[in-house]
């Protein structure tokens, strides 16, 4: 059964597009969260969920804009791509409050290409 | 504050042992330690806390000195399916619940 998963696998768009990445976890886990990994493989978080509450957003371009529209489920709507954007994005949940003695478990990734 | 890994890279034959350490410039309360294959998601091996709890993988252990904000993961007789990039994530004393990550140590292990 697969715990956290992401749709698409892969996203390869123009540049100026709009595009969503979804996510979903099935493993009862109230946080979730949205990171960032470069071609030079650094991982960064983006944003953090609790309960469908934003907990953490990152210094990220508005551009980004996350939604939850209930504690399994947490999107990523990017507006007007630009070539930056262009990354592995991963998504991931955790149990409980989101304290950081909790395991994240994470998607198997988006590829984004903005070309 | 990025914690820092040591080394970049290491390249091992099956049986072999490896450190991979990570430092901090802050004061931890926790440091998470992922391995990553290429092209697949970070997978969990072990929590340390700021206090000695540890959480985690049964053959892979780990330090953690609070006083010197260092982690230490520690693979012993090293197998194939070990090599990945491993990567810590450190959350500071009085930071914002949230994971920073090192740049990654990639490790080869060959027959």
């Amino acid at each position: 059964d697969t715990a956290v998963s992401q749709t698409p696998k892969y996203l390869v768009t123009q540049m100026g597009n709009d595009k969503s990445i979804k996510c979903e976890q099935n493993l009862g886990h109230d946080t979730m969260y949205w990171y960032k990994q470069d071609s030079k493989k650094f991982l960064k978080i983006m944003f953090s969920y609790n309960n469908k509450e934003l907990i953490i957003n990152e210094t990220v371009p508005n551009r980004f804009s996350p939604k939850s529209p209930d504690k399994a489920h947490l999107n990523l709507h990017i507006n007007s791509l630009e070539l930056g954007d262009s990354a592995v994005y991963f998504c991931a949940s955790s149990q409980g409050s989101g304290a950081i003695t909790d395991t994240q478990y994470f998607g198997p990734g988006t590829r984004l290409t903005v070309l | 504050q990025q914690p820092v890994q040591s080394p970049q890279a290491v390249i091992l034959r099956e049986g072999e042992d490896a450190v991979i350490n990570c430092s901090s410039s802050k004061a931890l309360y926790s440091v998470h330690w992922y391995r990553q294959k290429h092209g697949e998601a970070p997978v969990f091996l072990m929590i340390l806390l700021k206090g000695g709890e540890q959480k985690g993988h049964e053959k892979i252990s780990a330090s953690f000195n609070e006083k010197k904000q260092q982690s230490s993961l520690y693979l012993t007789a090293s197998q194939l399916s070990y090599s990945g990039t491993y990567f810590c994530g450190t959350e500071s004393v009085g930071g914002s619940e949230k994971l920073v990550f090192g740049k990654g140590t990639k490790l080869t292990v060959n027959p």
